[in-house]
């Protein structure tokens, strides 16, 4: 069965520093999203990416973060420079028909 | 804006006993109804959904959900809980349009006493 897959499952990084989340969506999937959830809290909307431009974007999602989908089949998330409040679980979800979206099993940011 | 309300944080039953896990949403159109499972330092498995049609939708572990529009709310039930099913239970709400972003609830874990 086709999945989400996403790395590195766990990063950790310096304040300040630059990090790349990658996702793998599914193949034939054409929205593409980013959701973070930090400890002990519920999951939030980052961004939707749909036909190589960002289609929704949160209040979270400010100037620090971009997306790309350099290929056919990666989709990334850059965080420019980390601050300690973006440490958290990130996922990344993908779907083909509206509403049902499927999710990778995140990638844990530690940001020191 | 959408919102998702799970009243109760935490909930604890006893093997084979009956679930019912609250959620409530705010929408100003027809939901996309969602509930998923997340079990502890994993990714969010999708039980069920609800788009249209039949208000009750059955899902995957023997969960079922009732969409009741008067109420605003999409509760989840389970017959007989089994110690597999303690986790932590997020309800969505979609929205209805080409974005499709999807809001959560602040979850309820579930803890099943033996």
């Amino acid at each position: 069965e086709p999945e989400v897959t996403q790395t590195p499952s766990h990063q950790v990084t310096q304040m300040g520093q630059e990090v790349i989340l990658r996702c793998v969506p599914i193949s034939n999937h054409l929205y593409f999203y980013w959701y973070r959830q930090i400890l002990g809290q519920k999951v939030e909307f980052l961004v939707s990416f749909y036909n190589n431009e960002i289609s929704e974007k949160s209040e979270i999602f400010d100037d620090q973060f971009s997306v790309e989908r350099p290929d056919g089949s990666n989709f990334t998330l850059k965080i420019r420079s980390t601050k300690l409040e973006d440490s958290a679980m990130y996922f990344c979800a993908s779907r083909l028909t509206p509403g049902e979206q499927f999710f990778g099993p995140g990638t844990r940011l530690t940001v020191l | 804006a959408q919102s998702v309300t799970q009243p109760d944080i935490h909930i604890t039953v006893s093997e084979g006993a009956s679930l019912e896990l609250r959620c409530n949403y705010s929408y100003g159109a027809t939901p996309y109804l969602f509930w998923y499972v997340q079990s502890p330092g994993q990714g969010l498995q999708l039980l069920l959904k609800y788009f249209s049609g039949d208000t009750l939708v059955q899902g995957i572990k023997g969960f079922e959900a009732e969409f009741k529009r008067s109420q605003s709310s999409f509760n989840l039930r389970k017959p007989s809980v089994h110690w597999s099913d303690a986790a932590e239970y997020f309800c969505a709400v979609g929205a209805n349009n080409a974005g499709n972003m999807l809001t959560f609830g602040g979850g309820t874990r579930l803890m099943v006493k033996p």
